[in-house]
């Protein structure tokens, strides 16, 4: 099983918003609605901030949001802030009942 | 509160074994998919394994570079899962989570580090 695609660094400006992008196959990705996103800071463990493709947990902001189209999924951040600088990590089910991670994505604030 | 608490860890030689064990709390343990993801120093997170629950058989799956080589198991009452690692390799060196899966992995714990060194 591959990871799944994502850039290794996208950037923005406070105020701004950023997509990354998280592309996979017809055997994950495209497979289910099983797509989640994580955010990690250094140091720290990886926190829940999508799931099911596009449905957030209680306390994450309304400023992440998540879509899907085809094998490619995306992670929107509007309204930058300076503590949304992180790793993102995109996640999903596959067909053969396991799990694959994307390589991740560094975000910085500008 | 959900917590998740991994220990174990350490540093061990190639070709040796490790246990780590990671201890639940705060929900029904039994009720749920139990997974391990590592993370290399300096690089990405990876899956490494599942456990179901005992109502789906308790069956296990893993990623296919530590397939045949670790092993996942689960101590309902207890709320303990393990993860049995055997001929370790220097690829192997990681922080190890312990998550709660339920197709998206809502609960880690704060993970344990592994290095594998001669």
């Amino acid at each position: 099983q591959s990871a799944l695609t994502q850039p290794a660094s996208v950037s923005g400006s406070p105020g701004q918003s950023i997509t990354i992008s998280c592309t996979g196959t017809s055997s994950d990705v495209g497979y289910y609605n099983y797509v989640s996103w994580y955010q990690q800071h250094p140091g720290k463990a990886p926190k829940l901030m999508i799931y099911d493709v596009s449905n957030r947990p209680s306390g994450v902001s309304n400023r992440f949001s998540g879509s899907k189209s085809g094998n490619t999924a995306s992670l929107t951040i509007s309204g930058l802030q300076a503590e949304d600088e992180a790793d993102y990590y995109c996640s999903s089910y596959t067909s053969s009942s396991t799990r694959v991670f994307g390589g991740g994505t560094k975000l910085t604030v500008l | 509160e959900v917590q998740l608490v991994e220990s174990g860890g350490g540093l061990v030689q190639p070709g040796r074994s490790l246990r780590l064990s990671c201890t639940a709390s705060g929900f029904t343990f039994g009720d749920y998919v139990m997974s391990w993801v590592r993370q290399a120093p300096g690089k990405g997170l990876e899956w490494v394994g599942f456990i179901r629950s005992k109502t789906y058989g308790g069956t296990t799956e893993y990623a296919a570079s530590v397939k045949g080589r670790f092993t996942i198991s689960r101590d309902d009452s207890k709320s303990i899962a393990y993860l049995q690692m055997n001929s370790l390799k220097t690829e192997d060196t990681a922080v190890y989570y312990c998550t709660r899966d339920r197709g998206r992995f809502d609960y880690w714990g704060q993970g344990t580090l592994v290095t594998v060194s001669s």
